[in-house]
């Protein structure tokens, strides 16, 4: 139990254009969502927090109007990167969290190439 | 500011001997702590996990130590399988506040046949 998915697992985009990922929750309901990102050999970093129907909480540092998310449904979310550049390339990941506290569940992942 | 380190960037251990994953932080009001394995291009699998309340939880062959004293929390594999070899995060949490986590740099695991 417990399954996320993302789609799609890899893009490639040019520079300026926008890119939408979708998270989706396959067998339990996300009250709430995160969404990472994660550079080489790095750790990953927690870019925002949604719940459902309300407004993302971002992390300090990270643009609210380039990183738009939306979560929608208890079992889907998404990510939009608008306008994007070469240094917005990296593997953007979310995770969905049940009714308990602490434990999440992520999805695969996507590799997200700007040219 | 890195509230969770994990200083051993890697690891390589004899298969069937015992792996143990080292993992400190600094926050206070961290009150669960977290295992994940992660494999390249895949999202992080949930191991195991302890609430400071504890100071050992165990798990088939996993077994998670955690010493508040020291702010400092150990993930042992024993015995250690070629399976087992990929990217170990250490992740925090609060219960105050937004619950989320808090993610080690990671330690790569290379299990050795």
């Amino acid at each position: 139990g417990a399954v996320v998915s993302q789609h799609p697992s890899w893009v490639i985009c040019k520079s300026g254009t926008s890119v939408k990922i979708e998270c989706r929750s396959l067998d339990f309901q996300a009250t709430t969502m995160f969404w990472y990102r994660q550079f080489p050999k790095q750790s990953l970093m927690l870019m925002a927090t949604s719940n459902e129907g309300s407004k993302a909480t971002y992390e300090q540092g990270v643009e609210k109007d380039k990183f738009l998310i939306n979560h929608a449904s208890l079992t889907l979310s998404t990510l939009t990167v608008t306008s994007a550049h070469p240094e917005d390339s990296s593997f953007y990941i979310c995770s969905g969290r049940t009714g308990g506290p602490y434990e999440q569940y992520f999805g695969p992942g996507t590799r997200l190439t700007v040219t | 500011d890195q509230q969770v380190k994990q200083n051993s960037p890697s690891l390589s251990v004899q298969e069937g001997r015992i792996s143990i994953l080292n993992c400190d932080y600094t926050n206070s009001m961290f009150d669960y702590f977290l295992w994940y394995k992660k494999y390249p291009a895949e999202g992080p699998t949930f191991l195991i996990s302890i609430s400071s309340i504890k100071d050992k939880n165990e798990d088939g062959r996993f077994t998670v130590f955690l010493n508040k004293s020291a702010k400092h929390l150990s993930l042992h594999i024993v015995p250690s399988q070629p399976g087992d070899s990929a990217v170990y995060f250490c992740a925090a949490s609060a219960r105050e506040g937004a619950q989320k986590l808090v993610f080690g740099q990671g330690t790569r695991l290379t299990i050795n046949p």
